[in-house]
């Protein structure tokens, strides 16, 4: 399986704090993406960043990738109870049919 | 959920029975995804379609089959269900202005007893 792999797999911080996940996959992309998933709920797009780029800035997002290691790493700053979801990354490798391969991803609980 | 449906959102049923479900989408968009989620496994893609009639296999289709009869309308069949499909499953769409990003249905919950 291609499947990339998400670390933590579970985060706890308190409201205010910055959340770091990080992603992993094991073929050369196109791109990666970064998606949310609130509990019982389908999953919604957050940012995407090209395999050219090597930082991106959404809101309090920010993205990073690193095609040497085969990585990225999602920011979120100043977090809110809020940001409390499941966060996937998912990476597109090569060809013209828009296929996502999808990490396992992180548990993020922000505490009040 | 950007004009993507599911239906039923929740269906329990008996092994060995067939199970369809439905996605609808409004956004006339080209490629259309079934995916299934599984504790500790993340998204699985379970089939594809780049277009009406024209579908592909995903990581996991064994025991699935899929048609696209319209644009809008991707259906997702399991033949004869068994407990290794209980799981979550989501519809996916892509295309318009934003071409590499997938927007999801609500999920199905599927049961399978």
């Amino acid at each position: 399986s291609q499947q990339g792999e998400e670390d933590p797999q579970a985060l706890s911080i308190q409201e205010g704090e910055n959340a770091t996940m990080n992603c992993s996959y094991k073929t050369s992309i196109n791109n990666l993406q970064w998606y949310r998933q609130n509990s019982g709920r389908g999953l919604v797009h957050l940012i995407l960043i090209r395999s050219n780029e090597r930082e991106k800035h959404s809101g309090r997002l920010r993205v990073t990738l690193d095609t040497s290691k085969k990585s990225s790493s999602l920011l979120i700053t100043a977090s809110r109870a809020a940001d409390t979801a499941s966060y996937f990354c998912a990476t597109e490798h090569g060809g013209a049919t828009n296929k996502l391969i999808f990490g396992t991803g992180t548990l993020l609980a922000v505490q009040p | 959920d950007a004009g993507i449906t599911q239906s039923p959102r929740h269906k329990v049923t008996e092994t060995g029975t067939p199970v369809t479900l439905r996605c609808h989408q409004t956004e006339n968009h080209r490629y259309m995804y079934w995916y299934r989620q599984d504790p500790g496994h993340g998204l699985r893609l379970i089939h594809y379609s780049y277009g009406v009639k024209d579908t592909d296999k995903g990581e996991v289709s064994d025991g699935y089959s899929v048609s696209r009869s319209k644009t809008e309308d991707f259906l997702l069949t399991l033949e004869s269900a068994t407990s290794s499909q209980t799981s979550v499953y989501f519809c996916a769409i892509t295309g318009g202005d934003e071409p590499d990003t997938q927007y999801f249905g609500p999920g199905t919950r599927l049961t399978v007893l």
